[in-house]
Parts: C-alpha cells; structure tokens; sequence
C-alpha cells in the first residue's frame, strides 16, 4: 500500500525556517518524481516545488524560488522540503505526492499526502 | 508561465445531473493534462491523466477529453459522492500550473 506522511510543520515566525519531510512507503521510491503542493486557507492549490526520480532535475515555483529548496534521499525513502525566509502568504497546508509514471520524470500525480500546516505570523 | 482557466467556476448541479467543466491553457500543452477531485479537508485524488486516461479506480462516469489548449471533465450522471472541488493541472512545462478550481455543489 502507498503511503506518503508529511511532518515537520508548525507555527513559525515570519523570516524562520523549517523543514518539511514527507516519508514514503510502498512503491519503488527512486523511480518516481515528487512533489510539494500547498494550499492556503480556504484558496486553490498551488504547485511549490518538484524533484526527478533520482533528484538530478529540481523544479521551483517562482513564488519560492531562493528561499525553498526541494531534496530527496532515496536511501531513507524520504523527500524533504527546507523552507526559509518564511513569509505570511506561506501559509498553507503542505502537500507531498507521487508521479503516476515511473519514469522519474512524469508529473501528474497519484498519491497525496495527509498534508503538514505551516503557520507564519508572530 | 502556462495559465490554466477553469470554467466554471461554480455550478449547481442535482444528482444524475450531466456535469462537463473545461479547462483552457494559455498555450499548447498537447495532453499534458490532469483532472484531480479534492473533498474538505481531505488531499486531492486524481481522476484523470495524460488528458483522457482514466486513473484505475475512478469511476466510469468520469471522463476527460480534448488535446492543445481546450480540455473537458465530463461527469456523465453525478453522484452523491461527487460533490467537490475539481482542479485541472498542467505538466507540459515548468512552472507547473493548476488551475482555480470549480465547485460541484449540489442543486
């Protein structure tokens, strides 16, 4: 069964970090792009950030460019999202999901994440 | 950027109902298109890849259509279950994009 658990977020104060872990389970981990999604409260989603299979290509959106940065080590199973320089409109629940295709660089995906709430306000 | 446009972006709709919302992209995707439902509260669920494949376990009465800038997602008689918020997303180019969704709510 495939099963993404997100963790690591929290109540932060604007200009603070974190780092968001989404563990992985049941699928061949190295063969399939990842992906951060996040949705702010009561909005639509918003595409974050994106890793190839075997992290060779990272993708970032615009918004968070030079203050996220998305990694994975496939030997823990394990994608990871260090995020910096918080700001408030970074509020959101965070979302990890699985490409559908296994060919590490397919990027529509499957499997979601139950999602980690990152709050940012002093 | 690729701008996604969802339309509508709210429709009332019965049970049994014919419900199609579309999707237009601000340039070709060819079918780099994904159709995903998402509940309150709960992770979005893909309905829909690669434009018209139908992810295994979805239901029939979902289908997606259309290739370039124009897509569809017909739900062919609605269902209980089916009311929700339906996204469409992109995977031509980076950045990728969704668009801002349409509201299923019930008549």
């Amino acid at each position: 069964e495939v099963q993404l658990v997100e963790s690591g977020g929290g109540l932060v104060q604007p200009g603070g970090s974190l780092r968001l872990s989404c563990a992985a389970s049941g699928f061949t981990f190295s063969r399939h792009a990842m992906t951060w999604v996040r949705q702010a409260p009561g909005k639509g989603l918003e595409w974050v950030s994106a890793i190839s299979g075997i992290g060779e290509n990272r993708y970032h959106a615009d918004s968070v460019k030079g203050r996220f940065t998305i990694s994975r080590d496939n030997s823990k199973n394990t994608l990871y999202l260090q995020i910096s320089s918080l700001r408030a409109e970074d509020t959101a629940v965070y979302y990890c999901a699985k490409g559908i295709v296994d060919s590490g660089n397919y990027y529509h995906f499957d499997y979601w994440g139950q999602g980690t709430l990152v709050t940012v306000s002093s | 950027d690729i701008q996604m446009t969802q339309s509508p972006s709210s429709v009332s709709a019965s049970v049994g109902d014919r419900v199609t919302i579309t999707c237009r992209a601000s340039q070709g995707i060819r079918s780099w298109l994904a159709w995903y439902q998402q509940k309150p509260g709960k992770a979005p669920n893909v309905l829909i890849y690669a434009a018209s494949t139908l992810q295994s376990g979805v239901p029939s009465r979902f289908s997606g259509s259309g290739s370039g800038t124009d897509f569809t997602l017909t739900i062919s008689s609605l269902q209980p279950e089916d009311f929700a918020t339906y996204y469409c997303q992109q995977a031509h180019s980076f950045p990728l994009t969704f668009g801002g969704g349409t509201k299923v709510e019930i008549k």
